[in-house]
């Protein structure tokens, strides 16, 4: 399976701090989204990073690539109440249609 | 228009019953996906329908059986189905297949 590995399950901090998510996955891939997910509704695309990209930038948010690990990192910068949820990393490999998604990081931010 | 429409949000039906999740998008998507998911997992993807024929079922049971009538719509008939598969279903499309993709708000859907 490709499915994506995160870490921390979970992870609680203050706002203000930074808050990094790690994900792997096993098999190549085309590229790489990160998603967020409040209160289990919708989910919201936040960035993709194509597997010949090490790193993307999009405001408070930064997505490293290690094709050579297959591991990518998410992190959040002067975190807010707000980004409290729970964020995804989803796959999509090199042949086929499929995009799946990682077990997820639940974030809680406390204001 | 970014949006993803799914209807109802909200669905009990019974085991016998026979009902329809629907979805919609009008930004010119080609893509179009059927996730399931239970609370505090992730999604599961069940279909992918890329240019209106459908190009992954991921062995689901049919009992569900997905429907494509035009490039902005997107079914999900429902029959016969358990309690088990009570759950979030989201539908989601993107331009092209394994692009960013745009998600509904879900059905929640209780079977009973």
């Amino acid at each position: 399976s490709q499915q994506g590995e995160e870490d921390p399950q979970a992870l609680s901090i203050q706002e203000g701090e930074n808050a990094t998510m790690n994900c792997s996955y096993k098999t190549s891939i085309n590229n790489l989204q990160w998603y967020r997910q409040n209160s289990g509704r919708g989910l919201v695309h936040l960035i993709l990073i194509r597997s010949n990209e090490r790193e993307k930038h999009s405001g408070r948010l930064r997505v490293t690539l290690d094709t050579s690990k297959k591991s990518s990192s998410l992190l959040i910068t002067a975190s807010r109440a707000a980004d409290t949820a729970s964020y995804f990393c989803a796959t999509a490999g090199t042949g086929g249609f499929k995009t799946i998604f990682g077990a997820g990081t639940r974030l809680f931010v406390k204001a | 228009d970014t949006e993803v429409t799914q209807t109802p949000k909200h669905l009990v039906m019974g085991m016998t019953n026979k009902k329809s999740l629907k979805c919609e998008q009008h930004m010119g998507h080609r893509a179009m996906y059927w996730y399931k998911q239970k609370a505090k997992k992730p999604p599961e993807l069940m279909f992918v329908y890329s240019y209106e024929k459908l190009s992954i079922n991921e062995s689901v049971p049919s009992r569900f059986s997905p429907e494509c009538p035009n490039s902005s719509l997107l079914n999900l008939h429902l029959h016969a189905l358990q309690p088990e598969d009570s759950a979030l279903y989201l539908c989601a499309s993107s331009q092209v297949a394994r692009g960013e993709a745009f998600f509904g708000q879900g059905t929640r859907l209780t079977v009973v």
